[in-house]
């Protein structure tokens, strides 16, 4: 199976810095997951995506998914230190195997 | 809902040893997998069961390392004989459908550590 990649591999943002990470495949995914996972936690999922084009809102997070099914990306307006973590995405095409991630840190 | 539940929390053993992690997956869940996480290699697939028959099981690194399914609410990855470099948080998580149609639901993990 095609891992889907993840970038950046790090982000450091001071508080209320908007961020983004994003998921590319180079093969058609058929939906993809979003997870969080909090340092000495274990991952949650948060969100799937589905349609082509789909633009799904959960509070200050915004998850699209691109219309060619290749690329998601979320997004967090106004970060706080709450959304400190690692953001995972994964997608069926791949058993579930789960990107490098991105682990966001967040200065006060 | 419990949730997924896997014992034990923390594990401390010497090079050599049997090891054995135990993982109850959330009733009603079709689908179980096994996941070991360290810094450098981030969160890899080991295997995953559907229906209580291991699917794939190519993340797997070596004969030491053996999963067993008995029945749908048990799942034991077993390492045996344990090396230091096996020490890793080891997750077990379980879905209701075939991976990647419904959520994935994470255990609190296992932090193993050989000395």
């Amino acid at each position: 199976g095609q891992q889907v990649m993840q970038i950046p591999q790090y982000q450091h943002v001071q508080e209320g810095e908007d961020f983004t990470t994003y998921c590319n495949s180079s093969t058609t995914l058929s939906n993809i997951q979003w997870y969080k996972q909090r340092p000495g936690g274990h991952p949650v999922f948060l969100i799937q995506l589905v349609k082509s084009g789909e633009v799904k809102k959960q509070k200050r997070l915004t998850f699209q998914f691109g219309e060619a099914k290749k690329n998601s990306s979320l997004h967090i307006t106004a970060t706080q230190t709450t959304d400190v973590g690692t953001y995972f995405c994964a997608g069926p095409n791949n058993d579930m195997r789960f990107g490098a991630g991105t682990r966001l840190t967040v200065k006060p | 809902d419990a949730g997924v539940i896997q014992s034990p929390r923390h594990e401390v053993t010497e090079m050599g040893q049997e090891v054995t992690l135990r993982c109850k997956p959330i009733s009603g869940h079709n689908s179980l997998f096994w996941y070991r996480q360290t810094m450098m290699r981030g969160l890899e697939l080991l295997i995953y069961f559907n229906n209580n028959v291991p699917i794939d099981d190519s993340g797997m690194p070596e004969d030491r390392f053996s999963a067993k399914m008995p029945n749908a609410s048990f799942s034991t990855l077993k390492i045996q004989p344990s090396e230091p470099r096996d020490s890793a948080v080891y997750f077990c998580a379980s879905s209701y459908t075939a991976p990647g149609n419904s959520p994935l639901h994470f255990g609190n993990g296992t932090r193993l550590t050989v000395t």
